[in-house]
């Protein structure tokens, strides 16, 4: 039973536009919400965060938004440059007792086409 | 700074034999973990250890061992592999609930 869904295996968009990237979770138990990004052949970085006590996350081009009742995130990534190609993950967080256990989506592998 | 240190980088191994995957980190965190990542299906947890002397199973655990030999390193032994542990393997760090920092993999085939 998949708990962190990534309906979209790939996305593609013009250099510049805005890049959108779903995710959708079952267990109402998360409370913390992370993006990573993956290159090939390196370990996933991570990119954003979103506590469920926020709506929204703001890194410079990098926008995460929550819907608690939708059960649903998205990133947003305005403007889209080539170096954002590549596999992006959503992640779920269950703590216990300091560590971090991370529930991850299947990835969407994003293409910025110039 | 290294961060995560994971060897070897690759490794294949026939059906029955066994092999431990070292994980080493630098950055005095408390808490470490082994996914694995197959196509299709993000990475999964198999172990992890929230601090120093403990260890957990995770989602996927089965014909899997772990060690958390100090605070800096978390070694995977795989005792009889199979066929269904190829895999690309990530070892990963973190502190008081801070994203988690994660080596950049062992890829591993058993053939």
């Amino acid at each position: 039973d998949q708990q962190v869904k990534q309906n979209s295996p790939s996305l593609s968009v013009q250099e510049g536009r805005i890049s959108i990237l779903n995710c959708d979770y079952t267990n109402s138990m998360f409370d913390y919400f992370l993006w990573y990004k993956k290159y090939p052949a390196e370990g996933p970085t991570f990119l954003i965060s979103i506590s469920s006590i926020k709506d929204k996350n703001e890194d410079g081009r990098f926008t995460v938004f929550l819907n608690k009742s939708a059960k649903h995130l998205s990133l947003h990534i305005v403007p889209s440059q080539p170096g954002d190609s590549a596999v992006y993950f959503c992640a779920a967080s269950a703590r216990v007792r300091g560590a971090q256990k991370l529930v991850f989506g299947q990835g969407t592998r994003l293409t910025i086409n110039p | 700074n290294a961060g995560v240190t994971q060897t070897p980088k690759f490794q294949v191994l026939k059906t029955g034999q066994s092999m431990t995957l070292q994980c080493a980190q630098d950055m005095n965190h408390n808490s470490m973990y082994w996914y694995r990542q197959d196509p299709g299906m993000g990475l999964r947890l198999i172990y992890y250890s929230a601090s120093e002397g403990t260890t957990d199973k995770g989602e996927v655990p089965n014909g899997y061992n772990v060690s958390r030999l100090n605070k800096r390193e978390f070694s995977l032994r795989l005792e009889s592999a199979a066929p269904s542990q190829t895999s690309v393997y990530f070892c990963a760090s973190s502190e008081n609930y801070s994203p988690l920092h994660f080596g950049n993999g062992t890829r591993l085939t058993v053939t």
